[in-house]
Formats: structure tokens, sequence, C-alpha cells
């Protein structure tokens, strides 16, 4: 099975802090995915990518950078944290495209930004 | 901005009952829908997928698609507990395909 992980599971940051949540993918899948959920807007994206080096600013790319450095590894970065951006953050890959197309999510991570 | 509406919000059915599931978007440039599944605490796993006007069936699920409409149902029979979980519908369009915009969720608990 498809394996996507998370660090950290929980973080606490400050107003105004620098925060960066990791996301590594053994699954060697092209695309990879950053969402927020919060009650009652399901799961919104933040930012994606297609391979590494390439990051697209998804639907609520405000406040938030990403980095895929390979094709493991994709990162969010929280250059000036708000308490607004306390949520919980799925990471996910997917493959091209295709009938039987999946994307894949990570355990989460859960902000709080005091 | 496209948009995935689901309704009801929430439900409520009994064990061995059926559960009915809506969902639809806003943007006639959808072409694909997903349903996805999510248990409290844990992340999404997709359901079922759906690309072609008509039914699908997979056990106890059955999702339906009606294009002209914009608009998919996921129906539960026989609920048990353990379906009891918070439903994601999902869409793309066939130029960003693999680039899916959720609906809000319908939380389904099934009760003894």
């Amino acid at each position: 099975e498809a394996a996507v992980t998370q660090s950290p599971r929980n973080k606490v940051a400050v107003t105004g802090g620098k925060v960066t949540l990791s996301c590594n993918q053994t699954n060697n899948h092209n695309n990879m995915y950053w969402y927020r959920q919060d009650t009652g807007h399901g799961l919104r994206l933040i930012h994606y990518s297609y391979g590494a080096g390439s990051t697209e600013k998804g639907d609520i790319p405000d406040g938030y950078k990403a980095s895929r450095p390979s094709q493991e590894n994709f990162s969010l970065i929280l250059e000036l944290a708000t308490p607004s951006q306390t949520s919980v953050y799925f990471c996910a890959s997917g493959d091209a495209g295709g009938s039987s197309y999946e994307q894949y999510f990570g355990p989460g991570t859960r902000l709080t930004v005091l | 901005q496209q948009k995935v509406q689901q309704s009801p919000e929430s439900l409520i059915v009994p064990e061995g009952g059926m559960a009915s599931l809506n969902c639809t978007s806003s943007d006639r440039n959808v072409d694909y829908f997903w349903w996805y599944r999510q248990h409290s605490g844990k992340s999404p796993k997709m359901l079922m997928s759906i690309f072609s006007n008509g039914e699908k069936e997979e056990g106890r699920f059955t999702v339906h698609l009606n294009k002209a409409s914009l608009h998919t149902s996921l129906h539960i029979r026989d609920s048990q507990p353990s379906d009891s979980a918070l439903y994601l519908c999902a869409a793309s369009k066939a130029s960003s395909f693999s680039k899916l915009v959720f609906g809000q969720g319908t939380s389904l608990s099934v009760v003894p």
C-alpha cells in the first residue's frame, strides 16, 4: 500500500514564528499535495507539485510557501505563522492520472498557533 | 471558484438501514467525481470514483452520477456502525484531472 508520512504530527507555534511541515512518500508518485482541514470546510488545497523542483499554487496559497526538493519530499512553510493558520494539515501523493486515480493521504499534522 | 456542495451536513441512520449522501458541483467543466471516507482522527481514504453517467456498485456501496446536473450520490445499504465517518466528495476537471476540489463533507452516524 502507498505510504505517506508527515512530521511533526503535532506542533505548537507562536504568532510570527516560522513553521515547516514535512512530508515524505515512498510511492514514487509524481504529484504531491498539501491540504488543510477545518470544520465545515472539508479539505482545501494550499499548494501542489507535479515533480521535483515544481510547485503550484492551490486554492488558498496566501501565507504559505512550498518546496519540492526531490521526488519523495514536499514541505509546507509558514514564514510568519498566524492564529488563523491553526488547523490540521494533510499531505497527499498521487500518480499522473487514469481511471484508477487516487490520492493517498498522510496521517496529518495538527498545528496550533498561539 | 469551483465549489462542491454536499448534503446533508450530518446524517443518522439505524444499523442495517440505507444511507444516502449527495454532492453537486457548481462548475459546469467538472468531469470526474470521487468519494473519500475519513474515520474520526484518521486520514481520508478513497472509497469510489465515478467518471461516466450511470451507476457503479462495490459491495454495499453504490455511486450514481448525472453529468447533466453535475450531481453524484453515494448510497450505503445495510449500514454498519463501522461506516460512521465523514464522507467527502471531490471533483476535478479534464484540464486539471489530478487537482481535486473537495466538498465540506457529510458526517454519517450509524446507531445500533
